[in-house]
């Protein structure tokens, strides 16, 4: 199992430019999430979803949209890029299914840079 | 507002001593607690799960404790090594959603 993959690793954005970051989970999780990251901070969560054809907004959505079409994927949208999107970014998943399956799995990250 | 407070200065400790970490946490009622380790460049690893219920756990070298009544939770590492060195990070559920929302971590650096 590959667990939880997200491509690309490092990306940089020129302003007002827009890009998805993708992220595939291959343990049959129902939930996924976003998490940014700032330096010195805490994972902020961006958006989430409970299943398949089911998404929420998390503490910090603006400027960012997603989709969950599949259980194993869920894509992060980015439009218009702004310089306060420059971040790394962690998806991760957890079966969601009872307190004794809420560990989360992580993504190795994305290194995002707006310039 | 729901607050999850880790203390931002890093931790620094001699090789064998224990460490103790500390989460405090405000406007919560969580069903449980989760301990997480960062190493840099990484993304995050689950270390640990407590339940409300729950006073005391422990895995190999790690134990924590959670106090409803304090909203606090302890995260000890006994004897420990330079590779326990990394950034720890505790997680709680909002609301009973399953849904984990995190501190800012706590850096532990352990010199040889």
């Amino acid at each position: 199992n590959a667990g939880v993959t997200q491509t690309p690793k490092f990306r940089i954005l020129k302003i007002g430019q827009s890009m998805t970051l993708q992220c595939a989970q291959d343990m049959n999780h129902n939930y996924m999430y976003w998490y940014r990251q700032d330096p010195g901070m805490g994972l902020k969560l961006i958006y989430y979803s409970v299943g398949a054809g089911i998404t929420d907004k998390g503490e910090v959505p603006n400027g960012y949209n997603v989709s969950r079409s599949t259980t194993e994927d869920f894509p992060l949208r980015l439009e218009l890029a702004a310089p306060s999107q420059t971040s790394v970014y962690f998806c991760a998943s957890s079966d969601g299914q009872g307190i004794m399956n809420t560990e989360a799995f992580f993504g190795q990250g994305t290194r995002l840079t707006v310039v | 507002s729901q607050k999850i407070e880790q203390n931002s200065e890093a931790l620094n400790i001699q090789e064998g001593k224990t460490a103790t970490l500390t989460c405090n946490y405000t406007n919560y009622s969580p069903a449980y607690l989760q301990w997480y380790r960062q190493d840099p460049g990484r993304g995050p690893v689950f270390l640990l799960l407590i339940r409300e219920n729950e006073k005391e756990k422990r895995k190999e070298r790690l134990k924590v404790t959670f106090d409803t009544t304090l909203k606090q939770s302890l995260f000890h590492i006994t004897a420990s090594q330079p590779a326990d060195s990394a950034t720890y990070l505790c997680a709680l559920d909002k609301g009973g959603s399953y849904i984990p929302t995190f501190g800012r971590g706590t850096s532990l650096i352990v010199h040889p």
